[in-house]
């Protein structure tokens, strides 16, 4: 079984500073993905990363940042000079390659990000 | 626009009303699901479909009736829900249920009253 723990239940942060959310995940699959997940209030679950388990190398695509740890479980997301728009719900998610997780994405209950002007 | 879209948007319905949430995919995947986001729960998991045939029913209630007729459109029938199955219904697919990247739609906001 998987499970997923994002301790930050609401970060607020004021325009252009840097925040970073924190993902713990448990799995006992060798081989597995991650994903992060944007939520605007719209309710659409946009994608943001899709990570193999493999691959620990550190990922920037813009002012997004990832750093994944897989000796600690963490996958840990940070949104540099963050912006209004970046406001959002946003979801870590684990996902199996095999077993009985085999193709399922597993969600916990999400960081509310708010940027204020 | 991810590729997948979901109508309607929201939907009220009573509790003895038959309706149906309707996903339409434009990605040539092979693999769809629904998840239910309520209040309450996390995001969960309900049904997946890998080419048309049911592969995973997460211990969905019977008033909740998936129904695949091709790779490309997914349908959740609905009938005589409770109040408490209200919630933001999403619907994604992938190429395969094997470790992809899932795309998910927009959702349907669904009250039951």
């Amino acid at each position: 079984a998987q499970k997923v723990t994002q301790a930050q239940t609401e970060i607020s942060v004021v325009e252009k500073e840097d925040v970073t959310l924190d993902c713990v995940y448990e799995t006992r699959d060798t081989t597995y993905y991650l994903f992060w997940y944007k939520q605007p209030p719209s309710g659409e679950l946009v994608f943001l990363i899709r990570r193999n388990s493999f691959d620990e190398q550190n990922e920037i695509s813009g002012r997004y940042s990832w750093n994944f740890q897989k000796s600690t479980s963490s996958f840990n997301f940070t949104i540099t000079a963050s912006q209004v728009v970046d406001s959002a719900v946003y979801f870590c998610a684990p996902l199996d390659a095999g077993g009985t997780s085999y193709g399922k994405l597993t969600f916990g209950q999400g960081t509310i990000l708010t940027v204020h002007p | 626009e991810t590729g997948v879209t979901q109508t309607p948007r929201h939907l009220v319905m009573g509790m003895t009303n038959k309706k149906s949430l309707k996903c339409e995919q434009h990605l040539g995947h092979n693999a769809m699901y629904w998840y239910k986001q309520s209040a309450k729960k996390p995001l969960e998991l309900m049904f997946v479909y890998n080419f048309k045939e049911q592969t995973e029913n997460n211990s969905v209630p019977s008033r909740f009736s998936p129904e695949c007729p091709n790779s490309s459109h997914l349908f959740l029938h609905l009938h005589t829900l409770q109040p408490e199955d209200s919630a933001l219904y999403l619907c994604a697919s992938s190429p395969q249920i094997s470790g992809n990247t899932i795309y998910f739609g927009e959702g349907s906001w669904l009250t039951v009253v």
